[in-house]
């Protein structure tokens, strides 16, 4: 059975900090996606990943995929406070899409 | 923009009923996906549908649950005799499935309340 663990689950920062959240996959997949989600919202993409080696940037965030230890990261850069809300990784397993548990970041000024 | 639309916002019912939650996808899509999130919970995989079938379901989606696109522009989820645990948002998805990066777009969700 496919499982995707995320850590840490929460997450408290300074802004202007940086930080790693952590996605690992049980199963051989080659599509991994960040969402963000705000509080009663729904999903935001962020980033697809495709391939071994894929690195994605979107302003002070980016993701990395290693196919091969079945890992993710989403960095984040000098955090601010606009980038709290709960990010969740996705591994597509032949359009079955398992979540992670998410991860709740929140930026203190 | 295009964008998944979902009907209704929030769905309160009695344990026993049964619920339709409605969902348009964006138009030219091939792939529809149903997704649950119970509150404070993480996102949990329902079903893929494609080509007028479902391709993958996981093992939340029993024989309560059913999906229906009647007249190629809805993507419906029936839950047939709604449980207390059926309590959650619904969230639709769709995906172009012939650009490269598959991105999956989300719907803006249906609070499903069973009392």
């Amino acid at each position: 059975e496919l499982k995707v663990e995320q850590n840490p689950l929460f997450l408290s920062m300074q802004e202007g900090k940086n930080y790693t959240i952590y996605c690992n996959y049980s199963t051989t997949s080659d599509r991994l996606y960040w969402y963000r989600q705000d509080p009663g919202k729904s999903l935001e993409s962020l980033f697809v990943l495709l391939s071994n080696g894929a690195v994605k940037q979107e302003g002070r965030l980016m993701a990395s995929l290693d196919t091969k230890a079945r890992l993710s990261t989403l960095h984040i850069t000098a955090a601010v406070h606009d980038l709290s809300a709960t990010y969740f990784c996705a591994v597509d397993v032949n359009n079955d899409m398992r979540f992670g548990a998410g991860t709740r970041l929140t930026v203190k000024p | 923009e295009p964008e998944v639309t979902q009907t209704p916002s929030h769905q309160v019912t009695q344990m026993g009923q049964e619920v339709i939650l409605r969902c348009v996808p964006i138009s030219n899509h091939l792939y529809f996906y149903w997704y649950r999130q119970i509150l404070g919970q993480k996102v949990e995989f329902l079903v893929s549908f494609y080509n007028n079938e479902i391709s993958e379901k996981s093992e939340i989606f029993d024989d309560q649950f059913s999906v229906e696109r009647p007249d190629g522009s809805n993507f419906t989820l029936k839950i047939r005799s709604t449980k207390l645990e059926d309590s959650a948002m619904y969230f639709c998805a769709s995906q172009d499935g012939l650009a490269g990066d598959n991105e999956q777009f989300f719907g803006p969700g249906t609070r499903l309340t069973v009392l």
